[in-house]
């Protein structure tokens, strides 16, 4: 099945500093990219839409400035946690719908593994 | 998007079947419903989809009645493997956009 690769699976960085969070689509390709974001015991709260060539879509209270999100092929998309501090930890997952045949329609989200972003 | 609303929680034993039941009122005509399991630390795995009646694959059976206001998320035999979140979602896969709800915790003991 359709399979979607996020590296690294766990990051520790310093306050004020920028981490890179890769989303893959392996055997796809995926022209809307989603990034979610869990806290402990929570359920998945969408960020934002990565779509392939063009802006993405933030949802309502997630800062564009602070979580850049780059969505350059139709394989990979990045989100990119500038300046984070210790309230950025989480646990970051990112989706794409796609499937064998090529075409989206009707096919179900599938998710990266997550990516656990510890602030220090 | 869909409202779903889950039991918080469910516990079972090895072997038995698990029925979780996800309620979706508002459900619109092109909506689809679309089952998850999430284990600690890692991203939610796509367990079945369904638009209407059943839907049986080599992990579970999803059965949806005519109205289509709610859905049964049904586990055959589970194990202790299966202990996990469970999340049910409904929206239009055209939208691209699913908002996950709170989930149901399974528990399966020994």
């Amino acid at each position: 099945g359709a399979v979607v690769s996020q590296h690294p699976s766990r990051v520790i960085c310093k306050s004020g500093t920028s981490v890179k969070i890769e989303c893959r689509s392996l055997d796809f390709q995926a022209t809307t990219m989603f990034w979610y974001r869990q806290f402990p015991k929570q359920s998945l709260m969408l960020m934002a839409t990565s779509n392939e060539g063009s802006k993405a879509t933030y949802e309502q209270g997630v800062e564009k400035d602070k979580f850049l999100i780059n969505h350059a092929s139709l394989t990979l998309s990045t989100l990119t946690v500038t300046s984070a501090h210790p309230e950025d930890s989480s646990f970051y997952i990112c989706s794409a719908r796609g499937g064998r045949q090529g075409s989206s329609y009707n096919s179900p989200l599938h998710f990266g593994n997550g990516t656990r972003l510890t602030v220090t | 998007l869909a409202k779903t609303t889950q039991p918080i929680s469910m516990d079972s034993y090895e072997g038995q079947e698990v029925n979780i039941t996800c309620s979706h009122n508002n459900i619109a005509t092109n909506d689809y419903i679309t089952w998850y399991q999430q284990f600690p630390s890692q991203g939610p795995r796509f367990i079945i989809q369904g638009y209407k009646t059943k839907v049986t694959n080599e992990v579970a059976s999803l059965f949806i009645p005519a109205d289509r206001k709610s859905s049964t998320l049904s586990l055959p035999r589970v194990s202790l493997s299966d202990t996990a979140v469970y999340y049910c979602l409904v929206g239009d896969l055209n939208d691209y956009k699913l908002s996950f709800g709170a989930g149901t915790t399974v528990t399966v003991r020994a």
